[in-house]
C-alpha cells in the first residue's frame, strides 16, 4: 500500500528555536495533506489542511504564524513550529491523500516533539 | 460539533480472548465511520470502515457495525492474537468533508 514517511520521529529542541517536520508521500501524489496534533490522553486534533501549491487552511484556534505549513510539491509537506515553547510539546502526525484516486488518507508515523 | 468517544485504555487481554472496544459518536449529519490501527513505530492504518447505517466493516478478523440508533461503531474480534497489540482509533468523517474527527485511541496489549 501507499506509504507516508514522516521525519523526524523524535526531536528535542530548546525554547525559542524552530523545528521543521517533513511529511513525504513515497509512491503517490498527495494532492491534500493534513497535519494533526495529539496531546496526552486526548484525541488527534486536526491543525490544518493543505493543498499542493496553495496556502494551508487552519482550524479554528491554530496559530498560522506559529505553525507554518508548506506544501510546495505533490510529495512533500512541511510543518515548522516557530519559536517553540514547552506547551508546543506534543505528538504531531501528518496524513496525505490523493484526492483523485478516491482512496482514504495514509498516515505518517508521527513526530514526538519535546521543547525544553 | 462532531465528536468521537471511545473507551479509555489501556486494555490487556490474553491471547484468544474476545475483544470489544466501544466507540460512540456525535454528528450533525450522516457520517462515515472508521477504525484505524497504529502498530508500534508505524503510522495509522485504516482497519475498516462503514459508510451508512447497518453497514458492517470487516478486516483481519475485526468487525464493526454502524448503529445509527445507538450512534455506535464498536470494534470486535472473536479471538485476538499477540500481533493485534496496537493503538486503535475510532474516527468519523461528515459527508464530503475531508476532515477526520478522532477518538482518543485505545491501547491494546495481548499477552501470550
Amino acid at each position: 500500500g501507499a506509504v507516508v514517511s514522516q521525519h523526524p520521529s523524535r526531536v528535542i529542541c530548546k525554547s525559542g528555536t524552530s523545528v521543521k517536520i517533513e511529511c513525504r508521500s513515497l509512491d503517490f501524489q498527495a494532492t491534500t495533506m493534513f497535519w494533526y496534533r495529539q496531546f496526552p490522553k486526548k484525541s488527534l486534533m486536526l491543525m490544518a489542511t493543505s493543498n499542493e501549491g496553495s496556502k494551508a487552511t487552519y482550524e479554528q484556534g491554530v496559530e498560522k504564524d506559529k505553525f507554518l505549513i508548506n506544501h510546495a510539491s505533490l510529495t512533500l509537506s512541511t510543518l515548522t513550529v516557530t519559536s517553540a515553547h514547552p506547551e508546543d510539546s506534543s505528538f504531531y502526525i501528518c496524513s496525505a491523500r490523493d484526492a483523485g484516486s478516491g482512496t482514504e488518507a495514509f498516515f505518517g508515523q508521527g513526530t514526538r516533539l519535546t521543547v525544553v | 460539533g462532531d465528536s468521537v468517544t471511545q473507551m479509555e485504555g489501556p486494555v490487556t487481554l490474553s491471547e484468544e480472548a474476545f475483544l470489544t472496544i466501544n466507540c460512540t459518536y456525535t454528528a450533525t449529519g450522516y457520517p462515515s465511520l472508521f477504525w484505524y490501527v497504529q502498530y508500534p513505530g508505524e503510522g495509522l492504518q485504516l482497519l475498516l470502515k462503514a459508510t451508512k447505517a447497518d453497514d458492517k466493516g470487516s478486516n483481519k478478523g475485526f468487525e464493526a457495525t454502524y448503529r445509527k440508533e445507538t450512534t455506535s461503531f464498536h470494534l470486535e474480534k472473536g479471538s485476538v492474537q499477540v500481533s493485534d497489540s496496537a493503538v486503535y482509533f475510532c474516527a468519523l468523517r461528515e459527508g464530503s468533508d475531508e476532515k477526520l474527527t478522532f477518538g482518543t485511541g485505545t491501547r491494546l496489549t495481548i499477552i501470550p
